[in-house]
């Protein structure tokens, strides 16, 4: 079963704009992972940040992580066509090896 | 470093048979995971694999099973196909005996239709 949901389920946007997505889950964990999937390929690995960290940055992207309110959010900044993607959240539970997903939120950014 | 390939990309396969999917990981990972990802379920855990022992099983039936090589390869067998079982087959591998508590690092995938 899905860990948790993700909002919103699809989200269109124009190049340069940002795109916002949210992840909710229901364990205690000890990282949470952003992947990407273009057109039911494999997932590319996005950003890991870890239980005690609320805050990181990769290039365009930024992943805030609430622990207290069991949320995460990934925001893509000055977003492009090539950014068109389902993206999905996972947790990895404490003492667990498996990643949980959440349900992803298909971005469509229009050129 | 060559990343994770997956074998075969595509399959179709007939209900009642079985089929098996092959997975290489990245040279030095030693950790390999699959998932299944179906447009009705998602993204599910089947099984992890480490140094050649099971870790870690899904919520899947005894038809799903898998094993890994002395070099860290790792195939998943499916037998007796349900038209369920059409799905993605996701492969992942990481350095770290932890697995998902590390970076893991996907293939493309392997579609199996089941007629």
């Amino acid at each position: 079963s899905q860990q948790g949901e993700e909002d919103p389920q699809a989200l269109s946007i124009q190049e340069g704009e940002n795109a916002t997505m949210n992840c909710s889950y229901k364990t205690s964990i000890n990282n949470l992972q952003w992947y990407r999937q273009n057109s039911g390929r494999g997932l590319v690995h996005l950003i890991l940040i870890r239980s005690n960290e609320r805050e990181k940055h990769s290039g365009r992207l930024r992943v805030t992580l609430d622990t207290s309110k069991k949320s995460s959010s990934l925001l893509i900044t000055a977003s492009r066509a090539a950014d068109t993607a389902s993206y999905f959240c996972a947790t990895a539970d404490t003492g667990r090896r498996a990643l949980t997903f959440g349900s992803g939120t298909r971005l469509q950014v229009q050129p | 470093k060559a990343g994770v390939t997956q074998t075969p990309r595509y399959l179709i396969k007939t209900r009642g048979q079985q089929v098996t999917l092959s997975c290489s990981p990245i040279s030095g990972h030693r950790s390999v995971s699959w998932y299944q990802q179906t447009p009705g379920q998602g993204l599910q855990f089947l099984f992890e694999y480490f140094s050649e022992t099971q870790r870690n099983k899904g919520n899947f039936p005894g038809r799903f099973s898998g094993r890994q090589f002395s070099n860290s390869r790792s195939e998943m067998n499916v037998s007796t196909l349900e038209l369920g079982d059409s799905a993605l087959y996701l492969c992942a591998s990481s350095f770290n005996p932890t697995g998902g508590q590390e970076t893991q690092y996907f293939g493309p995938g392997t579609r199996l239709l089941v007629l």
